[in-house]
């Protein structure tokens, strides 16, 4: 069974662009969550979707938007980008009934120049 | 509002070693704890969780935890550790009724020496 993937997985932007990142979960899981990943900050949570519904979001400017596809497939969109942006962007899918248990990929690291 | 804390944010331990890495943890419910690993340049793997029912919880690669509800405490251990333990430890509690909202302590790096 393949993985979480996630493209691209290292990019580099300059301020005020917008960046869009992709996550394709494992096959069957319909939850698909964002976690941004930094040195300073940890892991702190994006949003979550469920059959193409944002379940949750966390505390994060509008900037950060996210949507999910009919296929479970997910995206992410960073709009303006800010030098603070820079960061692992951490995908992760489970499957229904399975609170907390998530399979992440491998991220996509973004550097904000 | 849950919350969690990880003392130590690098734990250093020789081959063959015990293996103990803290997690204290905040919950205004009962609480579903887990323990996730990061190798360098991946992404998170989930090494064991508890939900209800025994407290000891085995996962993969020879880890334990024990949920400790009188202490809030959630600690990670090894009897022996490997040079391919050598990672990133985090600890987290799951935001009620969300399946995929955790809240991640800072994390703990652990380093094998041979």
């Amino acid at each position: 069974k393949a993985g979480v993937t996630q493209t691209p997985r290292y990019l580099i932007k300059t301020r005020g662009q917008q960046v869009t990142l992709s996550c394709s979960p494992i096959s069957g899981h319909r939850s698909v969550s964002w976690y941004q990943q930094t040195p300073g900050q940890g892991l702190q949570f994006l949003f979550e979707y469920f059959s193409e519904t944002q379940r949750n979001k966390g505390n994060f400017p509008g900037r950060f938007s996210g949507r999910q596809f009919s296929n479970s497939r997910s995206e992410m969109n960073v709009s303006t980008l800010e030098l603070g942006d820079s960061a692992l962007y951490l995908c992760a899918s489970s499957s229904a009934g399975h609170t907390g248990e998530l399979f992440f990929g491998e991220g996509s690291r973004l550097t904000v120049l | 509002a849950q919350s969690v804390t990880q003392l130590g944010s690098h734990v250093s331990v020789s081959e063959g070693a015990l293996v103990l890495l803290r997690c204290n943890y905040s919950s205004s419910v009962p609480p579903y704890l887990f323990w996730y690993v990061q190798y360098p340049n991946q992404g998170l793997q989930l090494l064991l969780k508890y939900t209800t029912g025994a407290t000891l919880v085995k996962g993969i690669n020879g880890f334990e935890a024990e949920f400790k509800k009188s202490e809030t405490s959630f600690h990670l251990t090894k009897p022996s550790a490997h040079m391919s333990d050598a990672a990133e430890y985090f600890c987290a509690v799951s935001k009620g009724g969300s399946q995929g909202n955790l809240i991640f302590g800072k994390g703990t790096k652990l380093s094998v020496k041979p």
